[in-house]
């Protein structure tokens, strides 16, 4: 079985500054890795996705991850944020063999202030 | 365009009254899931389908029912709704090899 934690429930960030969303996961077999974000009051939208190969994954609107297999974490960047990037931010996981069923940490909420 | 399409957005309903949220999803995907999002604990998977007429349960399968006649529909049933299941709902469809879920927009219901 996999497990997702997300360390931070909440991040406040000021517009134009970093930020870093952390995710870690728990899994005896290999597993795909996933960021979604979700709006207010909206669905959930793919960022980035990594599934092999470079451990840096570009994503949309700027947002890049890392995986790190001996840490097994998979932590979401953006260098400058901006206002329309409020969101709550799920990472997930998904076992690369077997039923395709994603695995949610808890969820992220950025807050960007101006 | 590819969608997943939810019906209704938004649902208010009493306890033991039978419901259908309907799902349907225009991309040929194979795996279809429903998940339920609850404050504080993220998404929860209610049922998933692997294909026509094959359906498992999820982590959270209590109360629901599900069925996959057709590759596009997976509708989710609940037979007897109880306020515990006021939640929002979210259907997922994929195709194989790890491409990620596409998620509807969402059915708030609520069960009083």
């Amino acid at each position: 079985a996999q497990s997702v934690t997300q360390l931070d429930s909440q991040v406040p960030v000021f517009e134009e500054a970093p930020v870093e969303l952390r995710c870690n996961y728990s899994s005896s077999v290999s597993v795909y890795l996933f960021w979604y974000v979700q709006y207010p009051n909206q669905g959930l939208q793919l960022l980035l996705k990594y599934l092999s190969g470079s451990t840096l994954v570009k994503g949309i609107n700027g947002f890049e991850a890392e995986f790190n297999k001996s840490q097994t974490s998979f932590h979401l960047r953006k260098p400058s944020v901006h206002i329309s990037d409020t969101a709550e931010y799920f990472c997930a996981v998904m076992a690369k063999r077997g039923a395709q069923k994603l695995v949610f940490g808890q969820g992220t909420r950025l807050t960007i202030n101006p | 365009e590819a969608q997943v399409t939810q019906n209704p957005r938004y649902l208010i309903t009493v306890t033991g009254k039978k419901l259908t949220v309907t799902c349907s999803q225009n991309m040929n995907h194979e795996y279809m899931s429903w998940y339920r999002q609850d404050p504080g604990l993220g998404l929860r998977q209610i049922y998933y389908s692997m294909n026509v007429e094959v359906t498992d349960k999820g982590d959270v399968p209590e109360g629901y029912k599900v069925s996959r006649k057709e590759k596009r529909n997976f509708p989710l049933i609940l037979e007897s709704p109880s306020p515990n299941q006021t939640s929002l709902y979210f259907c997922a469809s994929s195709s194989t090899g790890g491409g990620g879920y596409t998620f509807g927009s969402g059915t708030r219901l609520t069960v009083v």
